[in-house]
């Protein structure tokens, strides 16, 4: 069963940064595009960014860019995002997601982990 | 790409029909999937290429469409079906871009 799980939530102030974490498993980690999408509070789905296989690509949504960074390790079956420079419109619950192919949809998501940038 | 769904809420009886839109800017060719989310839930994936069920979903649910316009369909409601449904496409990226939601509730 592919599980995902991500962890590194929290609250943090404008300006502060936050290292998310997603442990997949019940799958060939290093197979998948992976990707994180956030949902603000009573909102809809926007997708943040994705990596490729083998980290050698990757792409952000313009909001986030010189900001967020993605990164893996496939060895860890794990991936990350490090947010920096965090504004109040980041506050969202934000999802690990697998992507059935390179450039495609979002067959397995995690239960997310909330972020909440305040002061 | 802006995808637009249509309507924002739905209000539906148990048994009936539903139909939601979701039309993008310009043409996605057949690369659309559909996401069922509920309350405290994250998104599964019902459809994708714009009319392939995905593993595990009932057939109640069918999709339809290319190019600019498409529907989702869920036959006959059930009460597990009431939830909020996206649209996103993956033709033309990054970014891959959602719909904004549309509700369907009891009515």
């Amino acid at each position: 069963e592919v599980q995902l799980v991500e962890s590194g939530g929290g609250l943090v102030h404008p300006g502060g940064s936050l290292r998310l974490s997603c442990a997949a498993s019940g799958f060939t980690f290093s197979f998948y595009w992976m990707t994180w999408v956030r949902q603000a509070p009573g909102k809809g789905l926007e997708w943040v960014a994705n990596i490729k296989q083998d980290g050698s690509e990757k792409y952000y949504v313009d909001s986030v860019k010189g900001r967020f960074t993605i990164s893996r390790d496939n060895a860890k079956n794990s991936l990350y995002l490090q947010m920096n420079s965090l504004r109040a419109e980041d506050t969202a619950l934000y999802y690990c997601a697998r992507e059935y192919s390179g450039s495609s949809y979002f067959d397995s998501w995690g239960q997310g982990t909330l972020v909440t940038v305040s002061s | 790409i802006v995808m637009t769904q249509s309507p924002v809420t739905l209000s539906v009886s148990p048994g009936e029909r539903a139909t939601l839109s979701c039309r993008a800017s310009q043409s996605v060719s057949s690369n659309l999937a559909w996401y069922q989310q509920k309350p405290g839930q994250a998104p599964r994936l019902l459809i994708y290429g714009a009319s392939t069920r995905a593993t595990g979903i009932p057939a109640r649910f069918s999709g339809s469409g290319s190019g600019t316009g498409f529907t989702l369909t869920i036959s006959s409601l059930q009460s597990e079906d009431f939830a909020v449904y996206y649209c996103q496409q993956y033709n033309d990226w990054p970014p891959w871009t959602f719909g904004q939601g549309t509700k369907v509730e009891i009515k």
